[in-house]
C-alpha cells in the first residue's frame, strides 16, 4: 500500500517568515494530495489540495507544489502569523479513491 | 448546513463496557471513515466504507466493528473497552476527493 512520510515533525519560525513542510509518497498511482490544519482540540480542516495533473496551487498565503517524478509534495506558508500555529498533516489518496494515507504531522509554532 | 455529526462528544466509561460511537453526515458522501488520534499525533485508520453494506478494515480494526446500513450513518462499536482505547475518535466522509472530518469523540476508559 501507500506510504506517506512527512518532515519535519516540529517547526518553529518567527512571525513573518516562511514555513515549508515536505511529504513523500510511494505509490505513483496516487493522484490527490490534500493538506489539513488541526488546531488544538479541534478537527482537522482541509486548507489546500492538489491533483496530479497540476504542479502548483496557491491560495493567498499558502501554496502546495507537487513533483510527480520525485513523488514528493510540499506546503508553503508565507508571511506566517501566530494563528498559523497548529499541527499540519499531508495525505495521499489511493488510486481507487477509497482510502487516504496520512503523514505523521508537523507541529508548527509561529513565534510573535 | 452540510456537516458531520458525532455523539457523544465526551465519554468516560469503565473497563469491559460495550460502547457505540455514533457518526452521521449530511454531506451526501458515499465514503465514510473512522480514525483514532491521540492529541496532535498521527491519524490511524480503524475502518472505512465506500458505500451501503460495504465495510473495510484499517490498521486498528481488530477490537471494533462497524456497520453501514444507511448512507448517512456509520457507527463504531467497541465490544469490550480497555484503558488502551482511551483516545479521540474522528469520523470522516468523502465524495469525489475532499475528505471532511467530524468534531470527534473523546473517550476515556478507566
Amino acid at each position: 500500500g501507500e506510504n506517506v512520510e512527512q518532515h519535519p515533525s516540529t517547526l518553529s519560525v518567527q512571525e513573518g517568515d516562511s514555513a515549508v513542510i515536505k511529504c513523500t509518497y510511494s505509490d505513483s498511482a496516487s493522484n490527490y494530495f490534500p493538506w489539513y490544519k488541526q488546531e488544538l482540540g479541534k478537527r482537522p480542516q482541509l486548507i489546500i489540495d492538489i491533483r496530479s495533473n497540476v504542479g502548483e496551487k496557491k491560495d493567498q498565503r499558502i501554496a502546495v507544489t507537487l513533483n510527480k517524478t520525485a513523488k514528493h509534495f510540499s506546503l508553503h506558508i508565507t508571511e506566517t502569523q501566530p494563528e498559523d500555529s497548529a499541527v499540519y498533516f499531508c495525505a495521499a489518496q489511493s488510486n481507487t479513491g477509497n482510502q487516504f494515507y496520512f503523514g505523521t504531522g508537523t507541529s508548527l509554532t509561529v513565534i510573535p | 448546513e452540510a456537516d458531520i455529526y458525532q455523539t457523544p462528544r465526551y465519554l468516560v466509561i469503565g473497563t469491559g463496557k460495550k460502547i457505540t460511537l455514533e457518526c452521521s453526515q449530511t454531506m451526501g458522501h458515499d465514503k465514510m471513515y473512522w480514525y483514532q488520534q491521540d492529541p496532535g499525533m498521527e491519524l490511524h485508520l480503524i475502518h472505512y466504507s465506500y458505500g451501503v453494506n460495504s465495510t473495510e478494515k484499517g490498521d486498528l480494526s481488530s477490537e471494533s466493528t462497524v456497520s453501514r446500513i444507511r448512507t448517512e450513518h456509520f457507527p463504531l462499536t467497541l465490544e469490550s473497552a480497555r484503558p488502551s482505547h482511551t483516545s479521540q475518535y474522528l469520523c470522516a466522509s468523502s465524495g469525489f476527493g475532499e475528505q471532511f472530518f467530524g468534531p470527534g469523540t473523546r473517550l476515556t476508559v478507566l
